[in-house]
């Protein structure tokens, strides 16, 4: 099972909401990634937790939040976003090891009007 | 630090023809190579990678791609390709010591009957 799991798949907010994306594995993997990817754009990466410790930030503004409440869960917290921040989100999750392959999610739909 | 380059933003191919994907890279490490599909609104769907051994590569769909380490390569192929391959197609690279995937620009590849 290579399965990656994302919900909501789409969301519209206000620049004033707040809100939350979900992303859940259960292969096991200890590796769990966020990217945003713009239209007709490769995916960025924004975040990675590697055994639920964020180990990287690619500089991404603090309105966007990241959690991983434990191996299986990463989430996205949202608070007063911008336009710009309208994008498909991706979470990916890989094994953590040197040879391993990140298997990505469906994403989430994110419009901020 | 890697960079990846898609020769060709689109592609446009009859059903049945063959195609070809081109895919090169740059890196001053040993790489891994990688070929995700994107279908409409939906999430990146790994086609193939190349660890190690064999430098022709098989994956899902009937797609193949062989690794050119002289030439910096990694070009994806289908002998024949369906109306359902439409999709974009990302090349991607990873250090062998470190684990963030670069992405090239993505090719879109649209089947006509």
């Amino acid at each position: 099972d290579t399965e990656v799991t994302q919900t909501p798949k789409h969301l519209v907010m206000g620049m004033t909401n707040k809100k939350s994306l979900k992303c859940e594995q259960h292969m096991g993997h200890r590796a769990m990634y966020w990217y945003k990817q713009k239209a007709k754009k490769p995916p960025e990466l924004m975040f990675v937790y590697s055994y639920e410790k964020l180990s990287i930030n690619e500089s991404v503004p603090s309105r966007f939040s990241p959690e991983c409440p434990n191996s299986s869960l990463l989430n996205l917290h949202l608070h007063a976003l911008q336009p710009e921040d309208s994008a498909l989100y991706l979470c990916a999750s890989s094994q953590g090891t040197s040879e391993d392959t990140q298997y990505f999610g469906p994403g989430t739909r994110l419009t901020v009007l | 630090a890697q960079s990846v380059t898609q020769l060709d933003s689109q592609v446009p191919v009859f059903e049945e023809a063959p195609v070809e994907l081109r895919c090169n890279y740059s890196s001053s490490v040993s790489v891994y190579l990688f070929w995700y599909v994107q279908y409409p609104n939906q999430g990146l769907q790994l086609l193939l990678k190349y660890l190690s051994g064999s430098t022709l590569v098989k994956g899902i769909n009937g797609f193949e791609a062989e690794f050119n380490k002289s030439q910096t390569s990694f070009h994806l192929r289908k002998p024949s390709v369906h109306i359902s391959d439409t999709a974009e197609y990302f090349c991607a690279v990873r250090g062998t010591s470190y684990g963030k995937l670069t992405f090239g620009q993505g090719t879109i590849l649209t089947v006509h009957p």
